[in-house]
């Protein structure tokens, strides 16, 4: 069975560019979250969508971040304009169902200079 | 004061070595308990699970829930340097499951 798949694997960008990252989740999955994880840190949920529902984006910076699941399958998470601060490793993770284990991709590490 | 505290380490260890990780938590609604392990350029895969309190084993691996003391520990038993790892630790409980992670600690195990 294909895993998650994400990319590009690695982005470099400057301050006040836009960028956008993909996610293929594995197949049949309804659940699908997008973690942002800084050098360091533990991962942090930025949103969840239940097929293609948002079910919790409360940690999402609205200003700059958006995300979409069109037809439930995959998806896209887009930063506009970018901020030093958004340097980390963007993973995005799906499941079964909400309550199931979270299969997690290699991640799309950024870099914001 | 964080939702859940984890040293972040590094530990470093010989082969063979027990290892002991350990997190703390506030918040009482958790319920979920999991250890997730991550190699370096590679994104989290379950370790463990566990339901409430009370111990689970699977083969080296042994993780440990104390709700009184909000308190959880993941033993590696024969350390190997396969094992060398940043492991994390997550927590859920309510309605969607949402998973708050701890910082992870860096486990070198040494041949």
């Amino acid at each position: 069975e294909a895993g998650v798949a994400q990319s590009p694997r690695y982005k470099i960008i400057e301050k006040r560019q836009s960028v956008a990252f993909w996610c293929n989740p594995i197949s049949g999955h309804a659940t699908l979250y997008w973690y942002q994880q800084i050098l360091g840190q533990g991962p942090k949920l930025l949103i969840q969508f239940q097929n293609n529902g948002v079910v919790d984006d409360s940690q999402l910076p609205k200003d700059r971040f958006s995300a979409e699941r069109l037809k439930g399958v995959d998806s896209t998470l887009k930063i506009q304009p970018a901020k030093l601060e958004d340097s980390a490793v963007y993973l995005c993770a799906s499941s079964l169902d909400p309550q199931d284990e979270q299969y997690f991709g290699p991640g799309t590490r950024l870099t914001v200079t | 004061q964080k939702e859940v505290e984890q040293d972040p380490g590094p530990l470093s260890v010989p082969e063979g070595a027990i290892v002991s990780l350990n997190c703390t938590y506030s918040n009482s609604a958790f319920q979920y308990f999991m250890w997730y392990r991550q190699y370096s350029r590679k994104g989290p895969e379950l370790l463990m699970y566990t339901y409430s309190s009370g111990n689970k084993e699977d083969g080296r691996f042994t993780a440990q829930v104390d709700k009184s003391s909000k308190y959880i520990s993941l033993f590696i038993r024969d350390s190997q340097p396969s094992d060398s790892a940043t492991y994390l630790c997550a927590m859920s409980g309510g309605s969607n499951y949402k998973l708050t992670f701890g910082k992870g600690t860096l486990l070198t195990v040494n041949p």
